[in-house]
């Protein structure tokens, strides 16, 4: 099983901050079959990224993706109040799927 | 506009059994995998289940296994995840979610149901 470990576990920021949400994984993910999910309290959980860099249907160009092999970067450029939630990785390219622990963006 | 909708959560006792219901609307359900994905109380995602589009595969994550079955009526276009043998570890909110291959993404997920298993 492959185990996606995010830092940092809480990120305390201001609208219009950049941020960079960091995921790694114990062992090298198959063709970068790693995405990033935004969750808000009481709400389904969104699709932002897959492949590890392409942005999905609707989702804003201030989030972005990078990496590949065991280290993976979420960032969104200028933060949005309505951005402020818990972001997930997932690798999907082995099963069992896995998620990481999450990281909390917090409004400072 | 696609839709998913989950029901049938509530308050069970350990050692009982739970069946929740993913209504599907706004795409043609038989050609997308679909999954359980659960969160407990203050915890992160975890994966539990998923079925293939004509529901002839199926997985379960380790703690699930031999406990929970998934299943899918097409026909209905809903999903369904059978829990017999109910821990308190078990409690959280599951959600539903769907998947257009084997290697893609979860594109879209639904609200959630909550299961309490307490005494």
């Amino acid at each position: 099983e492959i185990v996606l470990t995010q830092s940092p576990g809480t990120l305390s920021l201001s609208p219009g901050e950049r941020a960079t949400l960091s995921c790694r994984a114990s062992q090298s993910v198959s063709s970068s079959y790693l995405a990033w999910y935004q969750h808000k309290p009481g709400q389904a959980p969104r699709l932002l990224i897959y492949g590890a860099s392409s942005r999905a249907t609707g989702i804003p160009d201030r989030f972005s993706g990078s990496g590949s092999g065991t280290d993976f970067t979420l960032t969104i450029s200028r933060l949005e109040p309505e951005d402020f939630a818990v972001y997930y990785c997932q690798q999907y390219g082995s099963s069992p799927y896995t998620f990481g622990q999450g990281t909390k963006l917090e409004i400072k | 506009e696609v839709q998913l909708v989950e029901s049938g959560g509530g308050l069970v006792q350990p050692g009982g059994s739970l069946r929740l219901s993913c209504a599907a609307s706004g795409f043609t359900f038989s050609n997308y995998w679909m999954h359980w994905v659960r969160q407990a109380p203050g915890k992160g995602l975890v994966w539990v289940s998923l079925t293939s589009g004509d529901g002839s595969s199926t997985t379960y994550a380790d703690s699930v296994k031999g406990r929970f079955t998934i299943s899918r009526d097409n026909a209905k276009n809903t999903l369904y995840l059978q829990m017999n043998s109910l821990r308190a570890e078990d409690t959280a909110v599951y959600y539903c979610a769907k998947q257009f291959r084997y290697f893609d993404p979860f594109d879209y997920w639904g609200q959630g149901t909550l299961v309490t298993v307490s005494s």
